[in-house]
């Protein structure tokens, strides 16, 4: 397909463990965004990417959570030791070339729970 | 205080009842306005942006517009299928970081056949 794509849909992890989650982003996208949403909340901001250097990670919640993408495409977002409070939806989004003004496009996102 | 507020928090119409949707915005240095359609279980849509006051756009039965403070979605004659969250999100700013949205808390739009 031509969009986003973010696997696996749904994560199920015990508190203390790691996780990876990933993003495809649309073929040639320049930016990357990764979100988190809560139940009956918008999306919240948590790190942006243009190409392979990560511009902004000022939305990262602790520094459990870890960015990257190495080769300008694929993307991957890591929590370590994660907590209760960790579960949400994660969603990617990318736009075409800079990132201002342009609309980002989303994916269907990762279902995070943790128990 | 949130920066971006939506109202009504859910809205319930009958098939062919036109309405609107709220999206007003206290950020200073608007770069655009953008709104989505959010299906459950699946990632926000992208449906217009906007990027001045007096801005107009337009989309089957939905038209979105925008003024200095707040940006309004009308529907005209929805249908059972137009149901789905509407998400307001708003870039602002200057400088380097005027790239992320801020979203508000979305519309819940529920169409009655």
């Amino acid at each position: 397909g031509a969009g986003v794509s973010q696997s696996p849909r749904y994560k199920v992890a015990k508190r203390g463990q790691d996780v990876a989650l990933r993003c495809d982003p649309i073929s040639g996208h320049v930016s990357l965004f990764w979100y988190q949403q809560a139940l009956g909340q918008g999306p919240e901001f948590l790190t942006y990417f243009q190409n392979e250097a990560q511009l902004d990670k000022s939305g990262l919640p602790s520094d459990r959570f870890f960015a990257e993408r190495p080769e300008g495409s694929v993307s991957t977002l890591k929590i370590q030791r994660t907590q209760q409070e960790d579960s949400a939806v994660y969603l990617c989004a990318s736009s075409p070339d800079g990132p201002n003004n342009q609309p980002q496009h989303f994916g269907d996102g990762t279902r995070l729970s943790i128990l | 205080e949130d920066q971006v507020t939506q109202s009504p928090e859910a809205l319930r119409l009958q098939e062919g009842e036109s309405s609107s949707l709220n999206c007003s915005y206290t950020v200073s240095g608007l770069r655009g306005l953008f709104w989505y359609r959010q299906d459950p279980g699946k990632g926000p849509e992208f449906l217009f942006t906007l990027y001045s006051a007096g801005e107009e756009k337009e989309k089957e039965r939905l038209k979105a517009t925008l003024t200095k403070k707040e940006s309004f979605l009308h529907i005209t004659a929805p249908k059972p299928e137009d149901s789905a969250t509407y998400l307001c999100a708003v870039q602002w700013g200057s400088g380097g970081s005027n790239y992320k949205l801020t979203f508000g808390k979305g519309t819940l739009l529920t169409v009655n056949p």
